[in-house]
């Protein structure tokens, strides 16, 4: 069965840090680019980061660029999201999800996400 | 950034209706949008993907249209289980934006 486990979530003062791990199984880890997602108590998806296969391209949203980082270890099977000099607005449940391409010729093309773990809750207050 | 557009933010219907929402990109995006459901207390799942095309395991009673930078999903004979919330993503260049949201509710 294709699953992703996320877990690390938790409560943390603002300016504090926390590192969030995706934990996979049931298909090929090593293939696939993955991506965080996080949705706001109530609101909306915001997608995060994402990481190429190798780890040799990330992406961010503006809003955590050189504070959030994301990783991965293809050798355990784990994707990371390193959260530093957290504030407020980052109080959400995250999602890890694997990113999904269709290929065309010589071409990959981007579709979203077709697997989702079940996310784990960041909460940022003092 | 890419801004998505969606609306209705909540729409109430009932099962056998057919629905439609609609997403608006900022910009051209081409084909590159993607369809998401989600249930309360549960992970989204990929409806459908590039404009159009159906991810696997997903009912036809859902179908995706593309026209110019608008984007619309539609479901056909409404089933109890597609009350839900659903959001359009652009997936053609990163940040990959979602749309708000709509909430599909029981008339």
């Amino acid at each position: 069965e294709v699953q992703l486990v996320e877990s690390g979530g938790g409560l943390v003062q603002p300016g504090g840090s926390l590192r969030l791990s995706c934990g996979a199984s049931g298909f090929s880890f090593s293939s696939y680019w993955m991506s965080w997602v996080r949705q706001a108590p109530g609101k909306g998806l915001e997608w995060v980061a994402n990481i190429k296969q190798d780890g040799s391209e990330k992406y961010y949203v503006d809003s955590v660029k050189g504070r959030f980082t994301i990783s991965r270890d293809n050798a355990r099977n784990l994707l990371y999201l390193e959260m530093n000099s957290l504030r407020a607005e980052d109080t959400a449940l995250y999602y890890c999800a694997r990113d999904f391409f269709s290929a065309y010729g010589y071409y990959y093309y981007y579709n979203g996400m077709d697997v989702w773990g079940q996310g784990t809750t960041v909460t940022v207050s003092s | 950034d890419i801004q998505m557009t969606q609306s209705p933010s909540s729409l109430a219907a009932s099962v056998g209706d057919r629905v439609t929402i609609s997403c608006r990109a900022s910009q051209s995006i081409s084909n590159f949008s993607s369809w998401y459901q989600q249930k309360p207390g549960k992970a989204p799942s990929l409806l459908i993907y590039a404009a159009s095309t159906l991810q696997s395991g997903v009912p036809s009673r859902f179908s995706g249209m593309r026209s110019g930078t608008d984007f619309t999903l539609t479901i056909n004979s409404l089933q109890p289980e597609d009350f839900a919330t659903y959001f359009c993503q652009q997936t053609y260049s990163a940040p990959y934006t979602f749309g708000q949201g709509s909430k599909l509710e029981i008339k």
